[in-house]
């Protein structure tokens, strides 16, 4: 099955400063790679998504990359805000396992003022 | 956009009684709903997915007799946590396939067992 690896697991960054958090995912019949920003208590949120017949996407501050020869995509938050803080996780899925998302370990984000 | 209404966002119940959880979609049909668990820092944990009309899959180690899925209609799956004991405190959260591939997820509910 499917295997998705995120790093860093903590991540803090000075206001203003960018942030980069990367997945690695083992299945090659991946195709649909979403990013979600969770706050303590709340169900994740979708913040921007990729396929895999596309290398970037980008949302003004949220940019994501993929590589699908080397099977890693990226999410790049600049202009980091104190309101950014929070858990990101990366995920991989593909209609071959019913759509069903293989989720990253997540990264939590810290945004110093 | 599609949005999945989860209710309770939190509950407090005692060891030995039941609670209920639902989800409703609410401007759209959800033919497949995904049930989560997710630890203290720690990432989501499918537990079972749902479709509607059908019988729950059941990830392995997941307890079918504990977990109860009902999934009847198209906007409604609710998760019921029988005889429940403190080990079941966690975070529960439900996400419902969308058109496109996507997931949209539920608010959380936030279980604890005294």
């Amino acid at each position: 099955g499917e295997n998705v690896e995120q790093h860093p697991s903590t991540l803090s960054v000075q206001e203003g400063d960018s942030a980069v958090i990367k997945c690695t995912y083992s299945d090659s019949a991946s195709n649909y790679f979403p990013w979600y920003k969770q706050e303590l208590g709340k169900g994740p949120q979708l913040i921007i998504d990729i396929r895999s017949n596309v290398g970037e996407k980008k949302d003004q501050r949220i940019a994501v990359t993929l590589n699908k020869t080397a099977k890693h995509f990226s999410l790049h938050i600049t202009e980091t805000q104190p309101e950014d803080s929070a858990v990101y996780f990366c995920a991989a899925s593909n209609k071959n396992t019913g759509n069903q998302f293989y989720f990253g370990t997540g990264t939590s984000l810290t945004v110093i003022p | 956009g599609a949005v999945v209404s989860q209710h309770p966002s939190w509950v407090i119940c005692k060891s030995g009684t039941s609670v209920k959880i639902e989800c409703r979609s609410l401007d759209f049909q959800a033919t497949t709903m995904f049930w989560y668990r997710q630890f203290p820092k720690q990432s989501l944990m499918l537990m079972a997915t749902s479709n509607e009309g059908s019988k729950a899959t059941y990830e392995q180690g997941v307890e079918k007799d504990k977990f109860l899925i009902n999934h009847a209609s198209l906007t409604l799956s609710t998760l019921t946590v029988t005889s429940a004991h403190p080990e079941d405190s966690s975070f529960y959260i439900c996400s419902a396939l969308i058109l496109g591939g996507g997931y949209t997820f539920g608010s959380g509910t936030r279980l604890t067992v005294v």
